[in-house]
């Protein structure tokens, strides 16, 4: 079926561990983005990624990192985990086709302890 | 900024009760409005959009109507289900340039039987 993988789903990782979110869309589609979502403060984009080759921050980027790996891939990076970093994560994309709309993955749970 | 203001919930509702989630929005020029729905354990889907001033979005039941006076979106459904319940995000883009989608914080909508 069309549409945006995220990988893994559940994940517990300990303080200062390392981890690597993985995305993939199938839908050639140009702009993707990194999204947490946390109780009582809905979904706050993290970076993303306008076309291929391009990555820009968005409202909290701290303590991680992305990289657009072709049109097809956009991998979020946790470098040292903090227990602030325990969150539901999605990745999403939009077509450049005008009509705006974001399509999501089914979303990552991270929980670091 | 620009920014989208959703109202508190939870909503409880029983079935076959009228809903409405209301929605506000701040913006710099002239959005896209939409509304997204998350299911339990699932990605946000997008529900609804409106792309101007006066247009009525709908679909599966739910409308909202794009006021540019009150800068409203409000949610509505005549008849909820018990399939209704889930979170219910209000969003809004720029139309200028390339703009990222802008979130509420998301609204709980429960259908009791």
């Amino acid at each position: 079926n069309a549409g945006v993988t995220q990988t893994p789903k559940f994940q517990v990782l300990k303080t200062g561990q390392s981890m690597t979110l993985q995305c993939a869309q199938d839908m050639n589609h140009n702009s993707m983005y990194w999204y947490r979502q946390d109780p009582g403060m809905g979904l706050r984009l993290i970076y993303y990624s306008a076309s291929e080759g391009t990555t820009d921050k968005g409202e909290v980027p701290n303590g991680y990192n992305v990289s657009r790996l072709n049109k097809r891939e956009f991998s979020l990076r946790l470098e040292s985990a903090a227990p602030s970093q325990t969150s539901v994560y999605f990745c999403a994309s939009m077509g450049g086709n005008g009509a705006n709309v974001l399509t999501f993955g089914a979303g990552s749970r991270l929980t670091v302890l | 900024g620009n920014s989208v203001t959703q109202m508190e919930g939870p909503v409880t509702l029983s079935e076959e009760a009228f809903l409405t989630i209301n929605c506000t929005y701040t913006a710099t020029g002239y959005p896209s409005l939409f509304w997204y729905v998350q299911y339990p354990g699932e990605g946000l889907q997008l529900l609804l959009k409106a792309t101007k001033a006066d247009d009525k979005g709908s679909n599966k039941g739910f409308e909202a109507t794009y006021r540019k006076e009150t800068t409203s979106f409000h949610l509505e459904k005549g008849s909820v289900q018990v399939s209704d319940s889930a979170v219910y995000f209000c969003a809004l883009r720029l139309n200028t340039g390339f703009q990222k989608l802008v979130f509420g914080t998301g609204t709980r909508l429960l259908v009791s039987p």
